[in-house]
């Protein structure tokens, strides 16, 4: 059974920094791209960034690009999102996801429960 | 960007069908993957590369696409249906996943 359990979400102010990490279990991890969806309160789902299986090739939504960055430790089974510059609209439910192959662009087969992230002074 | 358009809010009666359409440019040459989201919960995958049912999922879910519309067809509906659905898509010109604005499907 595929288990991804997110953690280190928190309150920050604005301009702070975190880093979420996603522990995944269940599965040959480093056989499938992995990514970070988030959800505003309230609001829908929003694609945040990915990774390929090896961690050789990073994807980023255009809101996020710059400010975070996603990279995963094949050998733990951890997938991490680096959050800088962290701004009010980043407050949001971060869910870790499972891909469906190695490589980005098929489907998000498992998810994780999400951490929440706030940003506010 | 590419953006998927899905109607705010489907009402529908048990036992009968709702159907969800999914909105975009082309939408037909893409892969069209389905999420169910209820209250307080991770999303759920119902339906990938456009028709396909992940296992555990009902048959009475179904989906289907072409032209510039997707579809996401509930047959027999029931109370427990009743949550968000998202539509997605890999948008390949820009290497990122996009996601449909989001239905609420209300059980009458």
């Amino acid at each position: 059974e595929v288990q991804l359990l997110e953690s280190g979400g928190n309150l920050v102010q604005p301009g702070g920094s975190l880093r979420l990490s996603c522990a995944a279990a269940g599965f040959s991890f480093s056989s499938y791209a992995m990514s970070w969806v988030r959800q505003a309160p309230g609001k829908g789902l929003e694609w945040v960034s990915g990774v390929n299986g090896r961690g050789s090739s990073t994807y980023y939504a255009d809101s996020v690009q710059g400010r975070f960055t996603i990279s995963r430790d094949n050998s733990k089974n951890f997938l991490y999102l680096q959050m800088s510059s962290l701004r009010a609209e980043d407050t949001a439910v971060y869910y870790c996801a499972k891909d469906g192959s190695f490589e980005m662009g098929t489907t998000l087969h498992s998810w994780g429960r999400g951490t929440l992230v706030t940003v506010s002074s | 960007s590419y953006v998927l358009t899905q109607p705010p809010s489907v009402s529908v009666a048990p036992g009968k069908t709702a159907r969800i359409p999914c909105g975009g440019n082309n939408i037909g040459s893409k892969s069209v993957q389905w999420y169910q989201q209820k209250p307080g919960q991770a999303p759920l995958l119902v339906i990938y590369y456009d028709t396909d049912r992940p296992s555990g999922i009902p048959e009475r879910f179904s989906g289907s696409s072409s032209g510039n519309t997707a579809t996401l067809t509930i047959n027999r509906v029931e109370a427990g249906d009743e949550a968000d659905y998202y539509c997605q898509v890999w948008e390949s010109g820009s290497d990122q996943y996009v996601f449909g604005t989001g239905t609420k499907v209300t059980v009458l």
